[in-house]
């Protein structure tokens, strides 16, 4: 089974400053890679992902994410950060063999976002 | 109108109550899922399946069951409920370009 880690369980930040938040995976072949975002009381929203092409993937709301196969990486960012942005993140894998397009998730990361 | 709704949004019940939680889907995707959240943890896979003759256990399936009564319906099953299954539980679809369309949760609460 894939392996998802999200190193930082939470992340302050004040508004208008740029964040980063951490995502790693195991695999050591291709795999789609996802981020989702949960606002309190809500279900999951994508924010974006990576299927192929350009390793520089834009989002909703302002976020990008690169995805870095040396590093098996797919960190999450946005230069410039708003209190409605304060929510927990989800990073997911997805193997592509996978007909049942099965996810795997990682612990996620609560970013709270301080005037 | 949602694309996937869940009932009940809140349940609290009693240690060993049978419950059943129920998701519909109005977006046609032939795969949909079972979740549960807890804190820390993120999302673990309960049950999924692929269409209504195909039931698969995921990676926290004992204690749990489930039905595709149709392509929109797939309903989860506590059989006797015990505490530790309090959490949020989530139904998910997922359709062409490999996307997972959640629902609004359930938030299940076993005392």
């Amino acid at each position: 089974a894939q392996s998802v880690t999200q190193l930082d369980s939470q992340v302050p930040v004040f508004e208008e400053a740029p964040v980063e938040l951490r995502c790693n995976y195991s695999s050591s072949v291709s795999v789609y890679l996802f981020w989702y975002v949960q606002y309190p009381n809500q279900g999951l929203q994508l924010l974006l992902k990576y299927l192929s092409g350009s390793t520089l993937v834009k989002g909703i709301n302002g976020f990008e994410a690169e995805f870095n196969k040396s590093q098996t990486s797919f960190h999450l960012r946005k230069p410039s950060v708003h209190i409605s942005d304060t929510a927990e993140y989800f990073c997911a894998v997805s193997p592509p063999g996978d007909n049942f397009n099965k996810f795997y998730f990682g612990s996620g990361t609560k970013l709270n976002v301080k005037p | 109108d949602a694309d996937v709704t869940q009932t009940p949004r809140n349940r609290i019940t009693k240690t060993g109550k049978r419950i059943m939680l129920e998701c519909s889907q109005t977006k046609g995707h032939d795969r949909m899922y079972w979740y549960r959240q807890d804190p820390g943890l993120g999302l673990r896979l309960i049950y999924y399946s692929f269409d209504v003759k195909d039931i698969n256990k995921g990676e926290i399936s004992d204690g749990y069951s489930v039905s595709r009564q149709a392509q929109a319906k797939f309903s989860l099953s506590l059989e006797s409920a015990i505490p530790n299954q309090t959490a949020l539980y989530f139904c998910a679809t997922s359709g062409p370009g490999r996307t997972q369309y959640f629902g609004p949760g359930t938030r299940l609460t076993v005392l």
